[in-house]
């Protein structure tokens, strides 16, 4: 069974600072997405990464897969408070998506 | 492109009442649809898939026979809590994937409040 852990689950950070969220899967996906969640709202797809080693960049959000460490990581960069939401990784498992805890992030001046 | 609604995007409901979601693709197929929940501060929860003319299969722990689940055209499938109670009350999520790229669309979401 597809286990997906993220971690931290809350992130408070500094505007103009960085920081790495991670997400852990237990066995192989063919596809990882990140979400962004805004509070009372639904789903915003940001990224999908398909094969190892792929990386893909929007704005201050940067995503990455290692398919052999299982592990997929979103970095924010320079962080503003537009970008206070909740983040989750999900992956792909016989067509079903599996999700992790999600992580809050909060941008404070 | 690529649009996925929810009707309602909010109800409440008298306890012992039932109340039906839809959700709809709009500007493509998805012979495949998925029903999520999701408490307060929490993940988003699977809790059944819905496939275009058959029957819905369920995750382990979801009642059947209280949701409801319904698939009768490339675009819309429908969700109805029969009997909801209070603990019922969630945002329900779904989600349409186009039968053409695979990919899935989530909908906007709707919030049931059972009082």
């Amino acid at each position: 069974e597809l286990k997906v852990e993220q971690n931290p689950l809350f992130l408070s950070m500094q505007e103009g600072k960085n920081y790495t969220i991670y997400c852990n899967y237990s066995t192989t996906s063919d596809r990882l997405y990140w979400y962004r969640q805004d509070p009372g709202k639904s789903l915003e797809s940001l990224f999908v990464l398909l094969s190892n080693g792929a990386v893909k960049q929007e704005g201050r959000l940067m995503a990455s897969l290692d398919t052999k460490a299982r592990l997929s990581t979103l970095h924010i960069t320079a962080a503003v408070h537009d970008l206070s939401a909740t983040y989750f990784c999900a992956l792909n498992q016989g067509g079903k998506l599996i999700f992790g805890q999600g992580t809050e992030l909060s941008v404070k001046p | 492109g690529a649009v996925v609604s929810q009707h309602p995007s909010w109800v409440i409901c008298k306890s012992g009442t039932s109340v039906k979601i839809e959700c709809r693709s709009l500007d493509f197929q998805a012979t495949t649809m998925f029903w999520y929940r999701q408490f307060p501060k929490q993940s988003l929860m699977l809790m059944a898939t819905s496939n275009e003319g058959s029957k819905a299969t369920y995750e382990q722990g979801v009642e059947k026979d209280k949701f409801l689940i319904n698939h009768a055209s490339l675009t819309l499938s429908t969700l109805t809590v029969t009997s909801a109670h209070p603990e019922d009350s969630s945002f329900y999520i779904c989600s349409a994937r186009d039968r053409a790229t695979y990919e899935q669309y989530f909908g906007p979401g709707t919030r049931l409040t059972v009082t």
